[in-house]
């Protein structure tokens, strides 16, 4: 079992859908959260951190479940921009706190 | 500003060759990870500097596999006797400091392919 998992998707959604992406991790001590998008043949940019208290950006929303060990994105009136690929990274402990990537989930918007 | 630079961004390299990976993080970044990413699969880690200290190395697929950073600034991968299946992109990514909270910057790649 992978420490960080991810539907990889694709989720092929319309303009102005809303749409909602899940990442669970099997390790209850690992701490600090992030999503980043990776567009093809580019490297992974930061989208958002993951806060305990859950955190928005525009029409990105990014929550946080220490019970059941998962982080979610969620992003609202979806443009054709929006398509890409979206990881999210969890920092998991070892000698040192270690960025651990998912597979990435691939979302597609069509018009 | 600069962000992290890689070189060279396309590698080909014959089966059993030695390659030589360079990274250039943002200036004053403490942190420095190297990943390998196969295509259609997430970055996987290989290994973790904190300035010229490799603090983790457990990702490194085999003996083969070679890292530093002797000044605490650039850092160098280094591929023995290369495989065909090292190929991958590799990526470096820096961060400000030793801190998990903080995020990762992310250079273009190094896009290795070997024959």
């Amino acid at each position: 079992r992978k420490e960080v998992e991810q539907d990889p998707g694709p989720f092929n959604v319309p303009e102005g859908a809303t749409v909602a992406f899940n990442c669970t991790y099997s390790n209850s001590a690992s701490q600090s959260f992030f999503w980043y998008r990776q567009d093809c043949r580019k490297e992974p940019k930061l989208l958002m951190s993951v806060y305990s208290s859950g955190n928005e950006d525009g029409r990105f929303t990014a929550q946080l479940n220490r019970a059941s060990q998962y982080i979610s994105l969620l992003i609202r009136d979806s443009k054709l921009s929006d398509s890409a690929t979206y990881l999210c990274v969890v920092n998991i402990p070892g000698g040192s706190y270690i960025p651990t990537f998912g597979r990435g989930t691939s979302l597609i918007v069509h018009p | 500003g600069a962000g992290v630079s890689q070189s060279p961004r396309y590698k080909v390299a014959k089966r059993g060759q030695d390659v030589a990976l360079r990274c250039d993080p943002i200036s004053g970044h403490v942190s420095l990870f190297w990943y390998q990413q196969a295509l259609g699969q997430g970055p996987e880690f290989l290994t973790y500097f904190q300035n010229e200290a490799q603090l983790d190395k457990s990702g490194l697929p085999s003996d083969r596999f070679f890292a530093e950073r002797p000044e605490g600034s650039v850092s160098t991968l280094k591929i023995q006797r290369t495989q065909q299946e090292d190929s991958a992109v590799y990526l470096c990514a820096s961060r400000l400091g030793q801190h998990s909270n903080q995020p990762q910057h992310f250079g273009d790649g190094t896009r290795l392919s070997i024959l």
